[in-house]
């Protein structure tokens, strides 16, 4: 079993849908949960830290929750430069561990 | 200055070259990493330093060689490698040493080609 988890993708949804993005992960001494954007290319940009709380960063909501060992993201009004691969990282004792991504394409 | 720079940002070599790769960042961070990311496959971790001192090696051949020279300043330094080695060479850096909790940052890469 991988250590995250994600739907294989791709997503291709039209702009203005909600898309959510959904990521295990198998190691419960994981302490630290993040979702990164990686365009075509380039390298993996943070997009938001995810706590058992819940945190929202404008039109991005993440989840996180401890006992199923569940991490989520959802997009709203998703917009074209929303296109991308959205990583599920977990924090192992300082090693990120990558979950193999979920490619998002939106469409006009 | 928010950014990890790398450098060079492409690198072809041949197998019985030595070229290095280098890596800077002025946040003030003191734990620095190198992966490896092969394409449509996630990074893969192979050296952390904290501190200036190696302390994860994820078991990396040794014709890879990484080298912390001060704070701000991480090198990969490579010698006889095989054409499997091509990938993206990603360098991030956190704040403070390593740490379960501490997001990291990524520099842009550096695309290598072993021919």
């Amino acid at each position: 079993r991988k250590e995250v988890e994600q739907d294989p993708g791709p997503f291709n949804v039209p702009e203005g849908a909600t898309v959510a993005f959904n990521c295990t992960y198998s190691n419960s001494a994981s302490q630290s949960f993040f979702w990164y954007r990686q365009d075509c290319r380039k390298e993996p940009k943070l997009l938001m830290s995810v706590y058992s709380s819940g945190n929202e960063d404008g039109r991005f909501t993440a989840q996180l929750n401890r006992a199923s060992q569940y991490i989520s993201l959802l997009i709203r009004d998703s917009k074209l430069s929303d296109s991308a691969t959205y990583l599920c990282v977990v924090n192992i004792g300082g090693k990120l561990i990558f979950g193999q991504g979920t490619e998002l394409s939106v469409k006009p | 200055d928010t950014e990890v720079t790398q450098t060079p940002k492409h690198l072809v070599m041949g197998m019985t070259n030595k070229k290095s790769l280098k890596c800077e960042q002025h946040m003030g961070h003191r734990a620095m990493y190198w992966y490896k990311q092969k394409a449509k496959k996630p990074p893969e971790l192979m050296f952390v330093y904290s501190y200036e001192k190696l302390s994860i090696n994820e078991s990396v051949p040794s014709r890879f060689s990484p080298e912390c020279p001060n704070s701000s300043l991480l090198n990969l330094h490579l010698h006889a490698l095989q054409p499997e080695d091509s990938a993206l060479y990603l360098c991030a850096s956190s704040q403070g040493g390593v740490s379960s909790y501490n997001e990291q940052f990524f520099g842009p890469g550096t695309r290598l080609t072993v021919l």
